[in-house]
């Protein structure tokens, strides 16, 4: 099994432009979510997904948009980055929410760096 | 809302010695789960361990283990014979019994170096 697969592993983007980062998981997993990782912050919640087409907010969400279509892909939008949002990103996903049982699978990690 | 909190930004052992790493955490609720992630340089969030808190007995994974006491919600990692493979950053986590859809609260973290 893949588990949880990011893509790109870093790039880099202009202060203005869009990108999106991908994120695909075969364990059919009902959870998914996006983390944001910055230097003495810890890891904080962007965005989340409970299923398909249900989303939600997380502790830090502004400047973000998600969609959830399938259950297997969660893609993580930033609509005019900016150099706050240089960060690693990480996304993870478990079987099903309802239990905090189910552990948490992370994807490798997306480094952003916004010029 | 929980809040998680590892009190050494950086901790540093010996080769073959023994580390513990600090956590202490606030919530009002009275089943949880508690974790600790292993992240090293290549940024791989990495499960070491995980505690449930209705259970009493420390969790422990070969030379990992945890301190665990509900009264002081205090979860500290004890890792025994530190190998070079262990420097890595470590994070302690709390999620709700229930879950919940926002996932798991993080502590900043706590950077261990390993000394050959």
């Amino acid at each position: 099994n893949a588990g949880v697969t990011q893509t790109p592993k870093f790039q880099v983007l202009k202060t203005g432009q869009s990108m999106t980062l991908q994120c695909a998981q075969d364990m059919n997993h009902e959870y998914m979510s996006w983390y944001r990782q910055d230097p003495g912050m810890g890891l904080r919640l962007i965005h989340y997904s409970v299923g398909a087409g249900i989303t939600d907010q997380g502790e830090v969400p502004n400047g973000y948009n998600v969609s959830r279509s399938t259950t297997e892909d969660f893609p993580l939008r930033l609509l005019s980055a900016a150099p706050s949002q240089t960060s690693v990103y990480f996304c993870a996903s478990s079987r099903q929410f309802r239990s905090g049982a189910n552990v948490l699978t992370f994807g490798a990690g997306s480094r952003l760096t916004v010029l | 809302a929980q809040t998680v909190t590892q009190s050494q930004p950086e901790m540093s052992v010996q080769e073959a010695e023994t580390v513990t790493l600090s956590c202490t955490y606030d919530t009002s609720e009275s089943d949880y789960y508690l974790f600790w992630y292993k992240q090293p340089p290549s940024r791989q969030m990495i499960l070491v361990i995980r505690q449930e808190a209705y259970k009493q007995q420390n969790a422990t994974e070969n030379r990992f283990s945890v301190n665990f006491q509900k009264a002081a919600k205090s979860f500290s990692l004890k890792i025994s014979d530190s190998q070079l493979g262990d420097a890595a950053m470590y994070f302690c986590a709390y999620r709700s019994r229930g879950g919940g859809a926002d996932g798991l609260t993080f502590g900043k973290g706590t950077h261990l170096i390993i000394q050959p």
